[in-house]
């Protein structure tokens, strides 16, 4: 079983829906909680991290943490068509930069 | 501009040959990385780099060198090439700090065939 799981999708969307992307795990020693943007053949870029349980939000995106369930989820509201792209979540404990990837949930906007 | 870069950007080579992929970043980091995306979009961790030194060295065959002549340059040296070494392979930076987050960077990928 990996450290990280995470639907691959693909999920295809409608322009204006909101998107909920997913993902669990079983190490409670993570702290970090990442989510990262990666569209077709470029690298993986930063979209929102949050430190230990709660919300953050930024524009159309939310982030949430649920440590007592080892869950964590993003949240695209009014989802556009660059939107599309693979969505990768990351963890990480403290006192490391090591980042544990989840597979990664390939979203499709479509107009 | 380019904050983290990677040469070259495509590698096709043949099996048994040994390759170098070379990273450079002009953010003043401290820390870089090398990942491995496999065709299913796995992203996982191979090294890492702290002022050239090896902090994170997971169970990577010792047929990949990682080598750092400075903060800026983090390259892989991959001997002996293997069919299932195919992948596109990332480097990354970031500040260093424990106890706190910090945010990787990634550089545009390498995707590496071995035919």
């Amino acid at each position: 079983q990996k450290e990280v799981e995470q639907d691959p999708g693909p999920l295809s969307v409608p322009e204006g829906a909101i998107v909920s992307l997913n993902c669990t795990y079983s190490n409670s020693a993570f702290q970090y909680f990442m989510w990262y943007r990666q569209y077709s053949r470029k690298g993986p870029e930063l979209l929102m991290y949050t430190y230990s349980s709660g919300n953050k939000e930024d524009g159309r995106f939310t982030a949430q943490v649920d440590k007592s369930s080892k869950y964590i989820s993003l949240f695209i509201r009014d989802s556009q068509p660059s939107d599309s792209a693979t969505y990768l979540c990351a963890m990480s404990a403290d006192n490391t930069d090591k980042l544990i990837f989840g597979t990664g949930t390939r979203l499709q906007v479509f107009p | 501009d380019t904050a983290v870069s990677q040469t070259p950007k495509y590698l096709v080579t043949q099996m048994g040959n040994d390759k170098s992929i070379k990273c450079e970043q002009n953010l003043g980091h401290d820390t870089m990385y090398w990942y491995k995306q496999d065709s299913k979009k796995f992203l996982k961790i191979m090294f890492s780099y702290n002022n050239k030194e090896l902090i994170i060295n997971e169970t990577v065959p010792n047929r990949f060198s990682p080598k750092s002549p400075d903060k800026a340059h983090l390259n892989l040296h991959i001997n002996s090439l293997e069919l299932g070494d195919s992948a596109v392979y990332f480097c990354a930076s970031s500040t260093y700090g424990e106890g706190s987050y910090n945010e990787q960077f990634f550089g545009p990928g390498t995707r590496l065939t071995v035919l």
